[in-house]
């Protein structure tokens, strides 16, 4: 049974960076056949994927372009867990944030353990 | 274009059968995935690569695809079914996109 248990503050303050972490249980952050990932949710935005990593013979990052020139997702072998930095924060960027598994096979990948959320809110 | 779009509401009188539907060009080389999300809780995936559905998901849930178009359906809907229901596939780049979602009402 894969868990996936995330940690980190709940408020940060505007132009600062937002840090969470995910550990993981059950499975590792070198798969070969998972994706990490980071999802944030709002009520004016609904669910937004921010960006992934994975492990292929080498690591692999992808992010949303929204998003794309203030974000780092780092994986973390030797505590098998998986971290989010955002740059830059605006109130804009309060959300639940979620860490998830994305699993599959070409055509029909789905996003199978979600963290339990984190709320983080921007504000001073 | 890069985008999935779901009704914002859907209303279901209980026992009875519900679809709720998911458009976006994304769909027509990728399966949808489904999950399920009640308040104050992480989304639960309910059904994925189409119409597959996980160990524990009642066999009432199922999914289909015509096209652009992914539906899930609810047949013989309960009131704990009563949650907010959001649709997810890659797109063209490799990236995720999600729907706006669903907001199921059981009456």
């Amino acid at each position: 049974q894969v868990q996936l248990q995330q940690s980190g503050p709940g408020l940060v303050k505007p132009s600062q960076t937002l840090s969470l972490t995910c550990a993981i249980s059950g499975d590792s952050v070198s798969s070969n056949s998972a994706n990490w990932n980071w999802i944030r949710q709002s009520p004016s935005r609904g669910l937004e994927w921010l960006g992934r990593t994975y492990y292929r013979s080498k690591w692999y990052k992808d992010y949303a372009e929204p998003v794309k020139s203030r974000i780092t997702i780092t994986p973390d072998t030797s505590k098998n867990q998986l971290s989010l930095q955002l740059n830059s924060v605006t109130p804009e960027d309060t959300a639940v944030y979620y860490c998830a598994r994305l699993i599959g096979s070409p055509g029909k990948y789905y996003f199978d353990y979600w963290g339990q959320g984190t709320l983080v809110t921007v504000s001073s | 274009s890069s985008e999935l779009t779901q009704d914002p509401a859907v209303s279901v009188a209980l026992g009875q059968t519900v679809r709720i539907t998911c458009q976006g060009d994304s769909l027509r080389s990728f399966y949808a995935s489904w999950y399920q999300q009640k308040p104050g809780q992480a989304p639960l995936l309910v059904i994925y690569g189409g119409n597959n559905r996980p160990s524990g998901i009642p066999d009432r849930f199922s999914g289909s695809r015509s096209g652009t178009t992914a539906s899930l359906t609810i047949t013989g809907a309960q009131a704990e079914d009563e949650a907010d229901y959001c649709c997810g596939s890659r797109d063209s780049s490799g990236l995720w996109l999600f729907g706006g979602g669903t907001k199921l009402t059981v009456l």
